[in-house]
């Protein structure tokens, strides 16, 4: 089965600052990777899907990029309201697979 | 606006057997797969179980394989999860998802906790 990795699992980061998150798959997905925002209590949310399609209603402060096994969100200049887990998922083959979480927190 | 709202959560004994629905509204739920993802307590997200437009193809998890059965209700606009022989790493939030690849709308979810 594909097994997703993030990294970090936590990052502390202040307002205004860019914020990377890596995902690396054990198998290539192709473009097949989506990104979801998850806040505290909350269900999670669409944020990106096929590696860089940004979901409507997301901030273009958003961007996801990548291809075959490694894939990359980036937050080009962190919000208050960013502040929250993040999760990618492979969408190429079954079982589907998230990683395991990245949260940001406050700095 | 897009709404799925789950039901049937709660506390279930090992081995037992609870059924989660989903009743969906604000999108035509007759042309979109369906999906459950559960959430453990403090941890990730674990894909569960999804079915096609027309109840045709169903897929599952590992973990769930044999145990737990998916199924819809197009006319009622309706999404079930029938969850048999429960274990105590069961124990989630089940959420209910518009897609069966990429989950575009998701449900407030349902806490299941099995335990004795």
């Amino acid at each position: 089965d594909m097994q997703m990795t993030q990294s970090p699992s936590s990052l502390s980061a202040s307002v205004g600052d860019r914020v990377t998150i890596t995902c690396r798959a054990s198998q290539s997905v192709n473009s097949y990777l989506n990104w979801y925002q998850q806040k505290p209590g909350k269900a999670p949310k669409l944020l990106i899907y096929a590696t860089s399609s940004l979901q409507s209603g997301v901030p273009s402060r958003f961007s996801g990029s990548g291809s075959g096994t490694d894939f990359t969100l980036t937050i080009s200049s962190l919000q208050p309201e960013d502040f929250a887990a993040y999760f990618c998922q492979q969408s190429y083959s079954f079982p589907l697979a998230f990683g395991q979480g990245t949260k940001v927190e406050i700095k | 606006e897009v709404q799925l709202v789950e039901s049937g959560g709660g506390l279930v004994q090992p081995g037992g057997s609870l059924r989660l629905s989903c009743a969906a509204s604000g999108f035509t739920f007759s042309t979109y797969w369906m999906s459950w993802v559960r959430q453990a307590p403090g941890k990730g997200l674990e894909w569960v179980a999804n079915i096609k437009e027309d109840g045709s193809e169903k897929y599952y998890g590992d973990s769930v394989k044999g145990r737990f059965t998916i199924s819809r209700d197009n006319a009622k606009n309706s999404l079930d999860l029938q969850m048999n022989s429960l274990r105590a790493e069961d124990t989630a939030v089940y959420y209910c998802a518009a897609g069966g690849r990429t989950f575009d709308y998701w449900g407030q979810g349902t806490l299941v906790t099995v335990s004795s």
